[in-house]
This record gives C-alpha cells, sequence and structure tokens, in this order.
C-alpha cells in the first residue's frame, strides 16, 4: 500500500502568517493527491485535487504544489477560520490512503 | 445541491452485524462511483470500500476485508455497507464519499455527515 507522511503533526502560527504542509508519498503517484480540510462535527472539505488545483468554493489564499514526491498545502495568510486538522489523500491506486494529518492551531 | 445522507449505526455487540445505508440526491448517483471512510475515535481518516458506478469494481481495505460487503442499488439512489464479525476496533464515525467522475477529479469531491457506529459489550 502507499504510505503518505505528512509533516508536521501539528503547528502553530499566528493569523496572517504564510503556512506550508508537507504530504511525503512513499511511491509514485503523479499528481494523484488532494487535500481535505476537518473541522469538528463537521465531514472533510476538499481543498486541493490533482496536486495543485483548487477545488470549488476554495479561497484563493489556499495553494497545492508538488516536488517529485513532496506535495506541499499553502495558506498564504492564516485566517482564524482555517484551524482545522488538514489530511492528504493519494488517489493514483486502491487501497486509496489518507495521511495522519497536521493539526493547525492558533499561536 | 449534492446531498449524501447516511443512516443505521448504533451500539452494536462484538461479533454481531450492522448494515449502514447512503441516501444521494442532487445529482444522477448511476453516473459514479462511491466509498465509505471513517474515523475512529481520536484517529485519522481511513478508506474502507469502493464500489463503481455499476457495482463491476470492488475494492476494501485489508482491515475489513472478507467482513464487510459494499453494494448499491440504483434504482434508490442508496448506497450500502454491511458489517459483520464487528470488532471493537470498528468502532468509527463512518462516512460516505462521492468519487469524482473524472480521472483526475477521481478524490472522494462530495461527503456526507457521517454515521456512529459503535462495537461494545
Amino acid at each position: 500500500d502507499i504510505q503518505l507522511t505528512q509533516s508536521p503533526s501539528s503547528m502553530s502560527a499566528s493569523l496572517g502568517d504564510r503556512v506550508s504542509l508537507t504530504c511525503q508519498s512513499s511511491q509514485g503517484i503523479g499528481n494523484y493527491l488532494s487535500w481535505y480540510q476537518h473541522k469538528p462535527g463537521k465531514p472533510p472539505k476538499p481543498m486541493i485535487y490533482y496536486a495543485t488545483n483548487l477545488a470549488d468554493g476554495v479561497p484563493s489564499r489556499f495553494s497545492g504544489s508538488r516536488s517529485g514526491s513532496d506535495y506541499s498545502l499553502t495558506i498564504s495568510s492564516l485566517e482564524s477560520e482555517d484551524i482545522a486538522i488538514y489530511y492528504c489523500l493519494q488517489y493514483d491506486e486502491y487501497p486509496y490512503t489518507f495521511g495522519a494529518g497536521t493539526k493547525l492551531e492558533l499561536k | 445541491e449534492v446531498q449524501l445522507v447516511e443512516s443505521g449505526g448504533g451500539l452494536v455487540q462484538p461479533g454481531r452485524s450492522l448494515k449502514l445505508s447512503c441516501v444521494a440526491s442532487g445529482f444522477t448517483f448511476s453516473n459514479y462511483g462511491m466509498n465509505w471512510i471513517r474515523q475512529a475515535p481520536g484517529k485519522g481518516l481511513e478508506w474502507v470500500a469502493y464500489i463503481s458506478s455499476g457495482s463491476s469494481f470492488i475494492h476494501y481495505a485489508g482491515a475489513v476485508k472478507g467482513r464487510f460487503t459494499i453494494s448499491r442499488d440504483n434504482a434508490k439512489n442508496t448506497l450500502y455497507l454491511q458489517m459483520t464479525s464487528l470488532r471493537s476496533e470498528d468502532t468509527a464515525l463512518y462516512f460516505c464519499a462521492r468519487r469524482g467522475a473524472a480521472i483526475s477529479t477521481s478524490y472522494f469531491d462530495y461527503w456526507g455527515q457521517g454515521v456512529i457506529v459503535t462495537v461494545s459489550s
């Protein structure tokens, strides 16, 4: 199975900060990677798909990038509503696998 | 508006069975593959099972293979998950999720609110 390693596991940042989260794949998955924002009591919300594409309704302060087997989710200027756990998902092949998540908190 | 509504959860004893349902609306259900994903208390997300639009292709996570069965009724716009031989580690919030239609968008683009399954004696 493909393993996704997210880093850091948690981080704290201030409002307005630029934040970058990373997801590393154990094998090649091309661009078949998506990012999800998960808040308590709600279903996960897709943020980025195909590594770099913004999902519907997602603010432009979010972006996705890829360098080899490393994928990143960047928030250009952190807002309070961005506080959540973020998961990456590979959908290159079944079993689809999620990373363990990065918990983003306010400093 | 796309909606996915799960039901059928509850408290069940270890070794017993339970069947979850997910009713879809707002899109042509028969055109989309569907999935079940779960989140155990205090843990991350775990994909459980997938079924293609016409039920031709089915995949399971290793942890549930042989115990869970995914199925669908396109006439009723409903997805199912039959869970047997339940274990305490199956305790989780279970989500149904739609898989996008195109190859590049075959991620989970819409999710239900989830249904809780608790396996305990």
